[in-house]
Order: structure tokens, then sequence, then C-alpha cells
């Protein structure tokens, strides 16, 4: 199993533009997570979708972010347009939610994107 | 509404010395605890977890982990540390299925192991 996947492992960016953070799941997980790292405010989590639909979005911080889940193998966290303060490494994890606890809240992290806008 | 507390952001430790990091957690509902470590430029890994059952989780690379409702803590412990133990620890509690399936984490403690 490759893990979760994410890319771009690293961004720079410049203020204004338009950036798409992409996440590859496990396979036969049916849950997906968006966190965001800073130093200042640690890890935030955005948005969660389970069998590819939003359940919680209460963390995206403005309407410049929106996350999508086309299909249970894809989703992409994208910003437009980016300011300074988006800075962070973003982070993608997955789950497989089960009928009893065996799993339960048990998350697998990509390795991040960190991205910087200037 | 949870919430989890890391009292220490940083904890330097020598080779070999014992280690603990302390967790605190607010919830007025039945939660399940997790402790996780981030290594340099890197995701976060699963080092244990507390669902039911004993209050004494053993997980991986010898640590363990104590849940007290009581005092409504879950520290994390390691009888003696490696080099390789230098990382992030993030403390995190979820609700049960019902509330949903995400997790709350913890500011996380910076561990430096000297030799």
């Amino acid at each position: 199993d490759a893990g979760v996947i994410q890319s771009p492992r690293h961004e720079v960016t410049e203020m204004g533009q338009e950036v798409t953070l992409r996440c590859k799941p496990i396979s036969g997980h049916n849950s997906l997570f968006w966190y965001r790292q800073t130093m200042m405010r640690g890890l935030e989590l955005l948005i969660y979708f389970n069998n590819n639909v939003p359940i919680d979005d209460s963390g995206m911080p403005e309407d410049r972010f929106s996350a999508k889940m086309p299909n249970a193998s894809f989703s992409t966290l994208k910003i437009q347009p980016s300011e300074p303060r988006d800075s962070a490494v973003y982070f993608c994890a997955s789950s497989r939610e089960r009928a009893d606890l065996s799993g339960a809240n048990v998350l697998t992290f990509g390795a991040g994107s960190r991205l910087t806008v200037l | 509404a949870q919430s989890v507390t890391q009292l220490d952001s940083q904890v330097p430790v020598f080779e070999e010395a014992p280690v603990e990091l302390r967790c605190n957690y607010s919830s007025s509902v039945s939660v399940y605890l997790f402790w996780y470590v981030q290594y340099p430029n890197q995701g976060l890994q699963l080092l244990l977890k507390y669902l039911s059952g004993s209050t004494l989780v053993k997980g991986i690379n010898g640590f363990e982990a104590e849940f007290n409702k009581s005092q409504t803590s879950f520290h994390l412990r390691k009888p003696s540390v490696h080099i390789s133990d230098t990382a992030e620890y993030f403390c995190a509690v979820g609700r049960d299925k019902a509330a949903g399936n995400k997790l709350t984490f913890g500011g996380g403690t910076r561990v430096l192991v000297k030799p």
C-alpha cells in the first residue's frame, strides 16, 4: 500500500494565484480529511468527507477555500485567490469507518504539501 | 465541543532517560484518545490509541499511555528514549461514530533527545 499520496510536496506561489492541492487516499478508506498546520494555530481540521460527501466544512477559513472529492480515490483543496497568510503545511488523511470500534478515528496521514505564498 | 491541551510545548531529554508528555482533554461525551508522532518533514503517524477497555495502552516504539477519566488525562510515557525519538508528538481526541469521525488535536509537544 502506497499510503496517502499528496501532491505537490512543495509549492511556492505569488499572492493572488490559484493553488490546487491534491490527495489520493488509501484504497478502501471511506473518510478523507484535510488539515492545515501552522506554527501559530497548530493542526486545524478544514473539512472532511465520508463516502465522497462533505460532512463538516466548518473549519474552512473562508470562501477562498474549496474542496472536492469527485470519487473515492481523489480529492482536491483549492485556494483562490491565495494570500500570504495561507502559507502552511496542508495534510490529507484518510480512514476506514467501520461498524465496530476497531478503526474508529484512526487516520493515516500523507506527507503533506508545504505551501508558501509570497 | 471538545478540546485538547498539551501542557508542554517543548521537552528536552537526555538519551536513555524517561520522558512523560502531558495531555488533558475536555469533552462532554465519551471520547477516544490518540497519540500521533510527526518526524521532521513527514506526516503524522499513529503511536497508540485508547478506545475502551484497559486504561493502560501500549503503542509502538516502546511508548505507552494511561487514560485517567477522573483527571481527563492521557499522558504519554517512555521509560528510555533514543535519539530517534526526536519528533513532535500530538495528543488527539475523537468522538463516537454518531458524532462524526474526526479528531481534534492538541498543540503538540516537541521532544528533543540529547546525547
